[in-house]
């Protein structure tokens, strides 16, 4: 049972675009959200969180929303860089993030020169 | 050092046989998780240490599966009899006070343990 979703495995996208990477979760006792950064052979680096309370939460050129009533969560680079080319996992957990992080099966992030 | 540290950070094992995989948590960090990373798939909860509590072994996916951690330090992973499907990246994390708010989790690099 995928509790968080994350329904595309890849995305590309040209530098200077906007990227949109896509999250949905089932579980409605999920009250914090997080987004995870995954270079090749190193652990996830966290890069930015969300609480239910809000609806939008921006650091730099990352800005993640949330639509609570969709049950659904998106991140937007912008503008997208070659650095940013990672996978990209959303993780969520109930009771104000004090349960453990479920995450997604993250989303392959290509952005071309 | 700075960051979680993990070793091995390759494992190749027979069918079978054991395997300890090893974590070292950031110091001072009460926090401990493993996860584990199957091909394709997202990172899945196997257990979490916080403190002096009862640890969370909800995720362990059958009884060939444990862990221990000394105090607030090095834990280990041990996987008995191991089994093909147990081939994955696994990664330790740990956080300053557990899960919470703004209580980031700091992973490990990982140990990609293939068995054969």
């Amino acid at each position: 049972d995928q509790q968080v979703k994350q329904n595309s495995p890849s995305l590309s996208v040209q530098e200077g675009r906007i990227s949109i990477l896509n999250c949905d979760y089932t579980n409605s006792m999920f009250d914090y959200f997080l987004w995870y950064k995954k270079y090749p052979a190193e652990g996830p680096t966290f890069l930015i969180s969300i609480s239910s309370i809000k609806d939008k939460n921006e650091d730099g050129r990352f800005t993640v929303f949330l639509n609570k009533s969709a049950k659904h969560l998106s991140l937007h680079i912008v503008p997208s860089q070659p650095g940013d080319s990672a996978v990209y996992f959303c993780a969520a957990s109930a009771k104000g993030g004090s349960e453990k992080l479920v995450f997604g099966k993250g989303t392959k992030l290509t952005v071309n020169p | 050092g700075a960051g979680v540290s993990q070793s091995p950070s390759n494992k190749v094992t027979e069918k079978g046989k054991d395997v300890e995989l090893r974590c070292d948590p950031i110091s001072g960090h009460t926090a401990l998780y493993w996860y584990r990373q199957r091909l394709g798939q997202g990172l899945e909860f196997l257990i979490y240490f916080q403190g002096n509590s009862a640890p969370d072994k909800s995720g362990l996916p059958s009884d060939r599966f444990s862990a221990e951690r000394t105090g607030e330090s090095v834990s280990t992973l041990t996987i008995q009899r191991t089994q093909q499907e147990d081939s994955a990246v696994y990664l330790c994390a740990s956080s300053l006070n557990g899960w919470g708010g703004k209580n980031e989790a700091f992973f490990g690099q990982g140990t990609r343990l293939t068995v054969v």
